[in-house]
């Protein structure tokens, strides 16, 4: 069955540091991943996706990640975290594209000033 | 561009009463859209998906007809929590998609259910 499991539920960095946050899925097929972050009153905001080509795939407010087939990962990062970027977020796999999102159970991040 | 819209926020009802939940696409028109449900420190999970003028298609183990969806136009589609119980409390999120954005799933801000 397909599944998505983020390690971690909470995760606290300072402000300016490093950022991985981590994704496994478990997909028979071509797996189509995306990272969404959701901000208190506010709906989930696409911050990247991977379909096919580069594993390695840059999104919007600095955040990239990177697909590892091997181990079945899909790991967020940002080099340089700021207060702003406190919030929840998602892993989540499709089917076939944007259908049928699978969401991971979330990963809530908090930035020490 | 490309704003879901959900009315109410949050909504407040007594045990055995109906609930109904808008949700809008402001500026685009939505082929389909989406209804989820969040529980606590959980995932999204998909509850059903509606086509404009077309019944939903439910996921497994979603009661069709204690969640009723309608979609009855593109730019609204409606879930109703018919005779609500506590355990239907949570939180409400849609999604809606068009052909022009690639099908991307653009959400809505979630509405927040409790049941007494």
């Amino acid at each position: 069955a397909q599944s998505v499991t983020q390690p971690d539920i909470h995760i606290t960095v300072s402000e300016g540091a490093s950022l991985e946050l981590r994704c496994n899925y478990s997909y028979g097929a071509t797996p189509y991943l995306f990272w969404y972050v959701q901000s208190p009153g506010q709906g989930l905001q696409l911050l990247l996706k991977y379909f096919s080509g580069d594993t390695l795939v840059q999104g919007i407010k600095g955040f990239e990640a990177e697909f590892k087939r091997s181990q079945s990962s899909f790991n967020l990062r940002k080099p340089s975290v700021h207060w702003s970027d406190a919030a929840e977020y998602f892993c989540a796999v499709g089917s076939g594209g944007y259908n049928k999102l699978i969401f991971g159970a979330g990963t809530r991040l908090a930035v020490h000033p | 561009g490309a704003v879901v819209s959900q009315h109410p926020s949050w909504v407040i009802c007594k045990s055995g009463t109906s609930v109904k939940i808008e949700c809008r696409s402001l500026d685009f028109q939505a082929t389909t859209m989406f209804w989820y449900r969040q529980f606590p420190k959980q995932s999204l999970m998909l509850m059903a998906t509606s086509n404009e003028g077309s019944k939903a298609t439910y996921e497994q183990g979603v009661e069709k007809d204690k969640f009723l969806i309608n979609h009855a136009s593109l730019t609204l589609s409606t879930l109703t929590v018919t005779s609500a119980h506590p355990e239907d409390s949570s939180f409400y999120i849609c999604s809606a998609t068009t052909s022009g954005s690639g099908n991307e799933q653009f959400f809505g801000p979630g509405t927040r259910l409790t049941v007494l």
